[in-house]
């Protein structure tokens, strides 16, 4: 079946570091590849999205390439500043799954901490 | 503001009170959905509706009862919650149902007392 894996937080750094956050699906076909992050008190806001493989996805500073040979998409950002604290969510979307086709399926879910 | 518009943003309810959550979208999106999003748990889907039609339901208890009158509205019918359901539910909508992207609501925090 489907499935996504994110690395446990929480994560925390000081303001301009360089972030990385890991994430690895399992999946038939070619599914959809999508980050959300959701800030306190708030839903999940779609950051960024890659449809097929080596499409690299950006938006705000963060970047994320769909590698289908390591199954992987992980979100990258060069310099993080305080107001990027928040959750971050892995997902996928998977049209050629049969009883759940095209629906969302997330990670648990990584908590990242900016320290000014 | 992403479109989704979720009411209240705030609940708590008694385990024999009856409650209704509200979802309203004007993206003109075809595919609506419920998702529970408990601590240290990961989203779990909950009901999805394409065109009013329920066409997923998660082995959700019955006393959950989700409600599609038309595209643009959803409800979740609430009634003799337990402690347990207590969580942050949110709504989301897509064009379609085969997911390119949703846009989801800020979420109604409810408690069960």
């Amino acid at each position: 079946g489907n499935s996504v894996t994110q690395m446990e937080g929480p994560v925390t750094l000081s303001e301009e570091a360089f972030l990385t956050i890991n994430c690895t699906y399992t999946a038939t076909g070619y599914p959809s590849l999508f980050w959300y992050v959701q800030y306190p008190g708030e839903g999940l806001q779609l950051l960024l999205k890659a449809t097929k493989a080596d499409d690299k996805g950006s938006n705000k500073g963060f970047e994320a390439t769909y590698r289908k040979e390591t199954t992987s998409f992980h979100l990258e950002k060069g310099s993080v500043q305080v107001s990027d604290s928040a959750v971050y969510f892995c997902a996928l979307s998977n049209m050629a799954y049969g009883g759940s086709q095209g629906n969302l399926i997330f990670g648990k879910g990584t908590k990242l901490s900016v320290k000014p | 503001e992403t479109g989704v518009t979720q009411t209240p943003r705030h609940l708590v309810m008694g385990m024999t009170n009856k409650k209704s959550l509200k979802c309203e979208q004007h993206l003109g999106h075809n595919a609506m959905y419920w998702y529970k999003q408990s601590a240290k748990k990961p989203l779990e889907l909950m009901f999805v509706y394409n065109f009013k039609e329920q066409t997923e339901n998660n082995s959700v208890p019955s006393r959950f009862s989700p409600e599609c009158p038309n595209s643009s509205h959803l409800f979740l019918h609430l009634h003799t919650l337990q402690p347990e359901d207590s969580a942050l539910y949110l709504c989301a909508s897509s064009q379609d149902r085969g997911v390119t992207e949703a846009f989801f609501g800020q979420g109604t925090r409810l408690t069960v007392v």
